[in-house]
């Protein structure tokens, strides 16, 4: 039973590019969260997806930033036109009820 | 909007020591609270939940209180070993398929 998957792991972009980060929820689970955590810092809600739909994205930065979750594949969290203070790590979570199961994350460092 | 405090935002005990961490919570409508240890460069694991329907919950050496009234819970972890070191994270959420309100983490080192 698979567990939630992130990739990539690691991301390093310069300045000015794109930044795509993709997460496939555990079996079963239609409920998808994107968390931002920077370093030593607790994590941030940025936005809460179900399949083809966005229910919350009140923690997301109006400009830039963008979620989806298609039908079929990953959800994936684009950030256009990366900046430094876009390098943090980006969590996943997939949810059954209440629980939320974290993915092992994606650290994006932005050159 | 929820705002869940956390303390203390770092804990040093000595191994075979208790540690208690605290959290508090503003929103009345809040009815689910678990907890999550991340270690160093790892995902959070979720530990231990506790539902608001109930005042406490035990998992071998880690328990949650709830006082719904004072609007406040705590993790509580007996006879502490190395491998408890990590930081820990505490969350609220109002219902089912809620986003989570995270504290801001309590960095636990456990002295051999």
């Amino acid at each position: 039973n698979a567990g939630v998957m992130q990739n990539p792991r690691h991301l390093v972009r310069r300045r000015g590019q794109e930044a795509r980060l993709r997460c496939s929820p555990m079996k079963g689970h239609s409920h998808v969260y994107w968390y931002r955590q920077l370093p030593e810092e607790g994590l941030k809600f940025m936005v809460y997806l179900q399949k083809e739909n966005i229910i919350d994205e009140s923690g997301m930065p109006k400009e830039r930033f963008s979620a989806e979750f298609p039908k079929e594949g990953p959800s994936i969290l684009r950030i256009q036109q990366v900046v430094r203070g876009d390098s943090a790590a980006y969590f996943c979570a997939s949810a059954r009820q209440d629980e939320q199961y974290f993915g092992p994350g994606t650290r994006l460092t932005v050159t | 909007g929820e705002n869940v405090e956390q303390h203390p935002s770092t804990l040093s005990v000595q191994e075979g020591d208790s540690a208690v961490i605290k959290c508090t919570y503003s929103d009345s409508a809040s009815n689910y609270f678990p907890w999550y240890k991340q270690e160093l460069g790892k995902r959070p694991q979720l530990i231990i939940d506790i539902r608001s329907n109930v005042g406490e919950k035990k998992d071998q050496r880690i328990a949650v209180t709830l006082n719904k009234t004072a609007k406040h819970f705590s993790l509580h972890i007996t006879e502490t070993q190395p491998e408890d070191s990590a930081v820990y994270f505490c969350a609220a959420s109002k219902k089912n398929f809620n986003k989570f309100y995270f504290g801001s983490g309590t960095k636990l080192n456990v002295k051999p």
